[in-house]
């Protein structure tokens, strides 16, 4: 079953935030985070295992809500390049096959 | 730093015939997979190799799609008798022993006319 993420679309201007959710409902080993420019393959941000461990990757973060089986994706101080659509893709253990979630496209607009 | 390539970039073909999709993974990895992107959807799970058998598939993997690590370096995913709906980028992945992160390749566009 596919994780569900929300909002499945946001429109930010320049320097503004916004937050990407993304939940199972099956119990998770990791959740990772991937940004898809149009036409690209998938670029990895970042990994989240069990444990409830928060990230960071320049002014992008994410958190693992291990009991409520809910990751968050938090764009801070948001810029042009962050536009593109964000994918949550999880795993059952270690070396599984990623379940993607139907993904979420931002825009950033100047 | 090292990086996972696939060849070609785009393949056009006709329906019905075959395809090979080929990937040459991370030198030192040693979990690959396929995944595919109908365009506008999201990205979804093939099949997964490891220890030189497939260790996962999906019910999309029908006996329509095959793979092989036919050397130390390339994996390949075949597609018998291609239809019009296995138009779609196809990535390739690979996942070290240890690492945590599946490093994808720029993907195979491939369009079945």
């Amino acid at each position: 079953q596919q994780p569900v993420q929300s909002p499945q679309a946001v429109i930010l201007r320049e320097g503004e935030d916004a937050v990407i959710n993304c939940s199972s409902s099956k119990a998770l080993y990791s959740v990772h985070w991937y940004r898809q420019k149009h036409g690209e393959a998938p670029v990895f941000l970042m990994i989240l295992l069990k444990g409830g461990e928060q990230k960071g990757h320049e002014k992008i973060s994410a958190s693992f809500n291990e009991k409520k089986q809910q990751s968050s994706l938090y764009l801070t101080a948001s810029q042009l390049s962050y536009s593109g659509t964000y994918f949550c893709g999880t795993a059952k253990a270690a070396g599984n096959k990623l379940t993607f979630g139907g993904g979420t496209r931002v825009l950033v607009k100047p | 730093e090292p990086e996972v390539t696939q060849t070609p970039s785009h393949q056009v073909t006709q329906m019905g015939q075959e395809v090979i999709l080929r990937c040459v993974p991370i030198s030192n990895h040693l979990y690959f997979y396929w995944y595919r992107q109908i365009l506008g959807q999201k990205v979804e799970f093939l099949v997964s190799f490891y220890n030189n058998e497939i260790s996962e598939k999906s019910e999309i993997f029908d006996d329509q799609f095959s793979v092989e690590r036919p050397d130390g370096s390339n994996f390949t995913l075949k597609i018998r008798s291609t239809k019009l709906e296995d138009s779609a980028m196809y990535f390739c992945a690979s996942l070290g022993t240890g690492g945590r992160e599946q490093y994808f390749g720029p993907g195979t566009r491939l369009t079945v006319t």
